[in-house]
């Protein structure tokens, strides 16, 4: 089973800021890398997939980049909306997991 | 525009049986696989099931294998997850989702039923 570490657990960004999420792989998953987003009562949603492909309807400032093993989710500048917690998860083998999460919290 | 609504969920002792179902529309659903994601209260998401478009191949968790069974009716676009055996640790809102293309990533998510395993 590919095992997902996310860091940080917790970021504290003003709104405005640039968040740099991180997401590293106990194994190559190749660029097989989605990332979500999930607010407090909702459903997640989907950000990005292929490691770095904007889902439709995702605003430019989400993007993501890297492959193999170490990934990242760059916000470049925080909306109110964006204070969130976010998952990574891996589709390259079965079985699918996920991250533990980075909650983005608003300072 | 796709919508899906999960159902079935309760409360159930350890041991016993529940059925969820998610009925979906918006889209041609033997097209997609779909598939069952799960979050325990206040914990993380945990990939549960998935079946393919047509019904013909499944995967599952360790941790549900032997246990759950998902199928699908392509005639009444619903998506079935029969849960067997059920445990304290099988407690969590339980999510389906509609993959974008392929197998496992996921575009289009339903709002959650919840399961609770307890005595």
């Amino acid at each position: 089973e590919i095992v997902l570490t996310q860091s940080p657990g917790t970021l504290s960004l003003s709104p405005g800021e640039r968040a740099t999420l991180s997401c590293r792989a106990s194994q190559s998953v190749s660029s097989n890398l989605v990332w979500y987003q999930q607010k407090p009562g909702q459903a997640p949603r989907l950000l990005i997939y292929d490691a770095s492909n904007r889902a439709t309807g995702i605003p430019g400032r989400f993007s993501g980049s890297g492959s193999g093993t170490d990934f990242t989710l760059t916000i470049s500048s925080l909306e109110p909306e964006d204070f969130a917690v976010y998952y990574c998860q891996q589709r390259s083998n079965w079985p699918l997991t996920f991250g533990q999460g980075t909650k983005v919290e608003i300072k | 525009e796709v919508h899906l609504l999960e159902s079935g969920g309760d409360l159930v002792q350890p041991g016993g049986s529940l059925r969820l179902s998610c009925a979906a529309s918006g889209f041609t659903f033997s097209n997609y696989a779909m598939t069952w994601v799960r979050q325990a209260p206040g914990k993380g998401l945990e990939w549960v099931s998935t079946i393919s478009g047509r019904g013909d191949r499944t995967y599952y968790a360790d941790s549900v294998k032997g246990r759950f069974t998902i199928s699908r009716d392509n005639s009444k676009n619903t998506l079935s997850l029969q849960m067997n055996s059920l445990r304290a640790e099988d407690t969590a809102e339980y999510y389906c989702a509609k993959a974008r293309s392929g197998f496992s990533t996921y575009d289009y998510w339903g709002q959650g039923t919840l399961v609770t395993v307890s005595s």
